[in-house]
């Protein structure tokens, strides 16, 4: 059973498209995250949820949008995508401070 | 805020040689601290962590971590790796938010275990 899935796993797509990256977490959690890993491996969060609620919102483009229909899914939509956008996209839960991370969705603007 | 230093980005060790893998943090404020470990096109799967109680923290795969309040440190070590320990490690503190933890990375450490 894997605690923290995202769907897709690899993500290509032209520049200036709309796309989504989902995520669930089967594992209670009411706090989900989302983070980027740029090119060099750098990690940096980008929102927080708890409960359905927008509680953590970084210095993030309008392009990114995030969106929690209940507390165990997190959902990420990117518009008008650029090539500055390509990156690894993780997903995570935590109960109190401990994050577990999802797989990662590897996303590739050309 | 907070900041992670790992000043090590790779560190080359023969297979059975033990490794320690550094990690210095600021903070003006009490941390939790965390390491994580992501195998090449895989996740961050969490290895240890120190939220309270004893300073030296035992992890999975062999992996240990000791808290070093005055020094401002959490190094990982391992006495002796192995070849599927080959991966970058990451370095992480968080603080007490109420509702949510903001993790702050360090720049991670590449391990590469040769025979």
């Amino acid at each position: 059973d894997t605690a923290v899935s995202q769907t897709p796993k690899y993500l290509v797509t032209q520049m200036g498209n709309d796309k989504s990256i989902k995520c669930e977490q089967n594992l209670g959690h009411d706090t989900m995250y989302w983070y980027k890993q740029d090119s060099k491996k750098f990690l940096k969060i980008m929102f927080s949820y708890n409960n359905k609620e927008l509680i953590i919102n970084e210095t993030v483009p309008n392009r990114f949008s995030p969106k929690s229909p209940d507390k165990a899914h997190l959902n990420l939509h990117i518009n008008s995508l650029e090539l500055g956008d390509s990156a690894v996209y993780f997903c995570a839960s935590s109960l109190k401070q401990t994050q577990y991370f999802g797989p990662g969705t590897r996303l590739l603007v050309l | 805020a907070q900041s992670v230093t790992q000043l090590d980005s790779q560190v080359p060790v023969f297979e059975e040689a033990p490794v320690e893998l550094r990690c210095n943090y600021s903070s003006s404020v009490s941390v939790y601290l965390f390491w994580y470990v992501q195998y090449p096109n895989q996740g961050l799967q969490l290895l240890l962590k120190y939220l309270s109680g004893s300073t030296l923290v035992k992890g999975i795969n062999g992996f240990e971590a000791e808290f070093n309040k005055s020094q401002t440190s959490f190094h990982l070590r391992k006495p002796s790796v192995h070849i599927s320990d080959t991966a970058e490690y990451f370095c992480a503190v968080s603080v007490n938010t109420g509702t949510a933890s903001k993790l702050t990375f360090g720049t991670g450490t590449r391990l590469q275990v040769t025979l």
